[in-house]
């Protein structure tokens, strides 16, 4: 069975402080992708990046980073300086490379940060 | 230019009631999905179509019916509204499989009173 795990429910930080947000993941799929997506207060679900299981070179966007560890499944996100405009729910998810499958997301947590 | 757009954003109803919920996208993709987000924010896929036919059905009442007219529209009937019913929905869409990243609407709050 696919499950993603986002074991951290809530964070808050001080404003320009780094935070990681943890994802650990279940599949017997050797092949997969994972997928990180952002809720701020608007509503919208905003698609921020796509990783592939055999890919585990980390990947820097601007202040994000993102760290996949095969080894002990998991794709963690890290915001470096972080500012208030990055208060939100950040969701986790996986997505089997086989069939129909959907993404399996993990419960998502919630980033507040504090000016 | 919207991508993946739904109407109505905020729907407010009576229990008992029957209501739609309209989606569309315009990024050519082939597959469209519902997912139900509660108030604790848990997003549960409900429906999948690729190419207008059904592939994913979750376990979701019968008083829930997807539409899907053509490959850019999926739409989604609720009869007999709950209280239960109450959430967000949102339409998804992107390429088959679970490769693919989904792009999702803005979402519809339904809140049954």
């Amino acid at each position: 069975a696919q499950k993603v795990t986002q074991a951290q429910t809530e964070i808050s930080v001080v404003e320009k402080e780094d935070v990681t947000l943890d994802c650990v993941y279940e599949t017997r799929d050797t092949t997969y992708y994972l997928f990180w997506y952002k809720q701020p207060p608007s509503g919208e679900l905003v698609f921020l990046i796509r990783r592939n299981s055999f890919d585990e070179q980390n990947e820097i966007s601007g202040r994000y980073s993102w760290n996949f560890q095969k080894s002990t499944s998991s794709f963690n996100f890290t915001i470096t300086a972080s500012q208030v405009v990055d208060s939100a729910v950040y969701f986790c998810a996986l997505g089997p490379l086989s069939g129909n499958t959907p993404l399996v997301f993990g419960k998502g947590t919630r980033l507040s940060v504090i000016a | 230019d919207t991508a993946v757009s739904q109407t109505p954003k905020y729907l407010v109803t009576q229990m008992g009631n029957d209501k739609s919920i309209k989606c569309e996208q315009n990024l050519g993709h082939d597959t469209m999905y519902w997912y139900k987000q509660d108030s604790k924010k848990f997003l549960k896929i409900m429906f999948s179509y690729n190419n207008k036919e059904l592939i994913i059905n979750e376990t979701v009442p019968n008083r829930f019916s997807p539409k899907s007219p053509d490959k850019a529209h999926l739409n989604l009937h609720i009869n007999s509204l709950e209280l239960g019913d109450s959430a967000v929905y949102f339409c998804a869409s992107s390429q088959p499989g679970g490769i693919h990243e989904q792009y999702f609407g803005p979402g519809t709050r339904l809140t049954v009173t």
